[in-house]
């Protein structure tokens, strides 16, 4: 079956703009996260969604960015006011939602703030 | 908090040969343990998950072992080949459900 997509795969930017990423899950897969991928950091973790909530939003890095998800499915990452640092790879991943589920991860959008 | 701290962070080898990559972990109590590949400007394709129950697990050329008592993962791959040039994530759920990764082995397979 379709795995997980995300869109834009390239989005550039200037600083100050808001940009909004977006994320399909794997149909029926309650659980969504997402990462953030950048040089100096590694891969860090966002924000974990359980169906329509998000019960840890632990990972954002600031009130600038937000992420929403509808119907169980499709969730969109939000940054505001972009800056040079939001600069990276955001990925996404579903799973089926129990403890223990494999996460699968989608090709993830690059950002490039200028 | 969990960290996971992976050795080498590169490693280059001939064709054919067979490689072990290691991964450690501070807090011994895990879900699970899941090793991915990472191709350059690409996401993360998993390769293997280890429940924490297991103690190893086998997808073709590729096996990983857990040891949760000592915090250490390793993911052994056989007869290399040029197309295993990836790079290679271990990562392990920090509570429930978010993953906490290593850095990475960046593995070059020269034929």
């Amino acid at each position: 079956g379709a795995g997980v997509s995300q869109s834009p795969s390239n989005k550039v930017t200037e600083k100050g703009k808001d940009v909004e990423l977006r994320c399909d899950p794997i149909s029926g897969h309650t659980a969504l996260y997402w990462y953030r991928q950048s040089l100096g950091q590694g891969l860090e973790f966002l924000i974990y969604f359980q169906g329509n909530s998000a019960p840890d939003k632990s990972g954002l890095p600031s009130d600038r960015f937000s992420a929403e998800r509808t119907g169980g499915s499709v969730s969109t990452l939000t940054i505001q006011r972009t800056q040079q640092e939001d600069s990276a790879v955001y990925l996404c991943a579903s799973s089926p939602g129990e403890l223990g589920r494999e996460q699968y991860f989608g090709p993830g959008t690059r950002l490039t703030v200028t | 908090k969990q960290e996971v701290t992976q050795i080498p962070a590169a490693l280059s080898v001939p064709e054919g040969e067979n490689l072990v990559l290691n991964c450690s972990f501070t807090d011994s109590a895990i879900y699970n343990l899941q090793w991915f590949r990472q191709d350059p400007g690409k996401g993360l394709t998993s390769l293997l998950l280890i429940q924490s129950s297991q103690r190893e697990q086998t997808s073709g050329r590729l096996n990983a072992s857990l040891d949760k008592s000592s915090g250490r993962s390793t993911l052994y791959i056989a007869a290399s080949q040029p197309g295993d040039s990836a790079t290679y994530l271990c990562a392990v759920p920090q509570g429930a459900q978010k993953l906490v990764f290593g850095q990475g082995t960046r593995l070059t397979i020269n034929p």
